[in-house]
């Protein structure tokens, strides 16, 4: 089954530690997109992808960083400058151009 | 992109039709209107998008106005499981370039029986 998988599912860190978030597909998509939402609020852009070893910041990408390595995977490293970290974080995927995306079922961060 | 604004809730009966409503005013002519719905805690879930005219598809349907400055989806028999945020969301293509989807607080549609 084509898809987009993010995992863990829940991930719990200590502050002061980096975490990495993992976002693979095998859509074949060109384009991956990272947002973060926090409750009761809309999705903001952290960072997006277009083709390899090629990224752009979003609206919210002080304190994160990314990578885009392989076409399947952008991963997502939380870093220790983030404030505040704790979040639902979701990565999406779309081919380029006029089409729709394609979101994982997101991972839940909580730092204590 | 242009910014959207959709009211922050709305209740509708189970097997009546939902109307939700946004408004894009200072959409552009190359800005598509796209929805996507997002069932508490899962990722959001692609619905419908247009440019101009009407459309329709398994799930919903999309009136634009004329004048392109605002539209309603319309989910023509609601389920309990239609309850969700439903963004409405206006984006640019760039002609082969990627372009970035910004969301903005969405509609609870809240689908009572």
């Amino acid at each position: 089954d084509g898809g987009i998988t993010q995992s863990p599912k829940y991930l719990f860190r200590k502050e002061g530690q980096n975490v990495t978030l993992s976002c693979e597909q095998n859509l074949n998509h060109d384009a991956m997109y990272w947002y973060r939402q926090d409750p009761g609020q809309g999705l903001r852009l952290i960072y997006y992808s277009q083709i390899v070893n090629d990224f752009q910041k979003g609206d919210i990408a002080e304190g994160y960083s990314v990578s885009r390595e392989k076409k399947e995977s952008f991963p997502l490293t939380v870093t220790s400058a983030q404030k505040n970290p704790t979040a639902f974080y979701l990565c999406a995927s779309s081919l380029l151009g006029e089409t729709e995306a394609f979101f994982g079922q997101g991972t839940r961060l909580t730092v204590v | 992109d242009a910014k959207t604004t959709q009211p922050p809730s709305m209740d509708c009966a189970e097997g009546r039709a939902a109307n939700l409503p946004c408004n894009h005013s200072t959409i552009s002519g190359n800005e598509y209107v796209y929805w996507y719905r997002q069932i508490h805690s899962q990722g959001p879930q692609y619905i419908i998008h247009g440019l101009k005219n009407n459309e329709t598809n398994e799930m919903a349907s999309l009136i634009i106005t004329e004048d392109r400055k605002s539209s309603t989806l319309i989910l023509p028999h609601a389920t309990l499981r239609d309850t969700a945020v439903y963004y409405c969301i206006v984006r640019v293509w760039y002609g082969g370039a990627t372009n970035k989807l910004i969301f903005g607080t969405g509609t609870l549609l809240a689908v009572q029986p």
